[in-house]
């Protein structure tokens, strides 16, 4: 069973739109969430992250949404550039347990120019 | 300050042949991953380091996957032998640990291995 969901296994933006990337996931002792932008032959580069005691995390461009209830956090890139296009993974893990990164399945991103 | 640096960046094997990829971690980060990533997948975490203390291996097969961090810093992981399912990218990932701890992981550029 995928305990971190991305739906989306690719999204198309224009250059200069916001891009939006969502993440689902199932379990409820999940209390910190990372966002990982990967290039081809590249090692995943981390990007943002957010604690479960906040709902809004900015960096830059990047936003990360978090909302506890419906157990879904989102991604924002605004405005989105043609470098931004690679493959981003929402990850989460439980700081009262192992520390293991538990990964979606990527979405991969592509910004047209 | 130098990232995670892995070697090598490719290796092809034929079945039932030992491999072994080699990890050094960021500077200074006291805890190591060990993940293999399957094409469409997100990455899967094999063994995790505390120092030389391999502190959560319970998703590594042991059969045939053993891995060490002697001295701490670097550290090797092995397959004996391969398998054709074993056909994955291997990531290696360091964090500051301790007092510093931090829960961002800090990626290699991977292995990626292809037995044949």
């Amino acid at each position: 069973d995928q305990q971190v969901k991305q739906n989306s296994p690719s999204l198309s933006v224009q250059e200069g739109r916001i891009s939006i990337l969502n993440c689902d996931y199932t379990n409820s002792m999940f209390d910190y969430f990372l966002w990982y932008k990967k290039y081809p032959a590249e090692g995943p580069t981390f990007l943002i992250s957010i604690s479960s005691i906040k709902d809004k995390n900015e960096d830059g461009r990047f936003t990360v949404f978090l909302n506890k209830s419906a157990k879904h956090l989102s991604l924002h890139i605004v405005p989105s550039q043609p470098g931004d296009s690679a493959v981003y993974f929402c990850a989460a893990l439980s700081g009262a347990g192992s520390y293991q990164l538990t990964f979606g399945k990527g979405t991969k991103l592509s910004v047209i120019p | 300050e130098a990232g995670v640096v892995q070697s090598p960046r490719y290796k092809i094997i034929e079945k039932k042949q030992p491999v072994a990829f080699w990890c050094n971690p960021i500077s200074g980060h006291n805890t190591l991953y060990w993940y293999r990533q399957n094409l469409g997948q997100g990455p899967e975490l094999l063994i995790r380091y505390e120092n030389e203390e391999a502190v959560d291996d319970s998703q590594l097969p042991k059969d045939r996957f053993s891995a060490e961090r002697l001295k701490g810093v670097d550290s090797t992981l092995k397959i004996q032998p391969a398998e054709l399912g074993d056909s994955a990218v291997y990531l290696c990932a360091s964090s500051l640990g301790g007092s510093g701890f931090s829960y961002e992981q800090y990626f290699g550029p991977g292995t990626r291995l292809t037995v044949t």
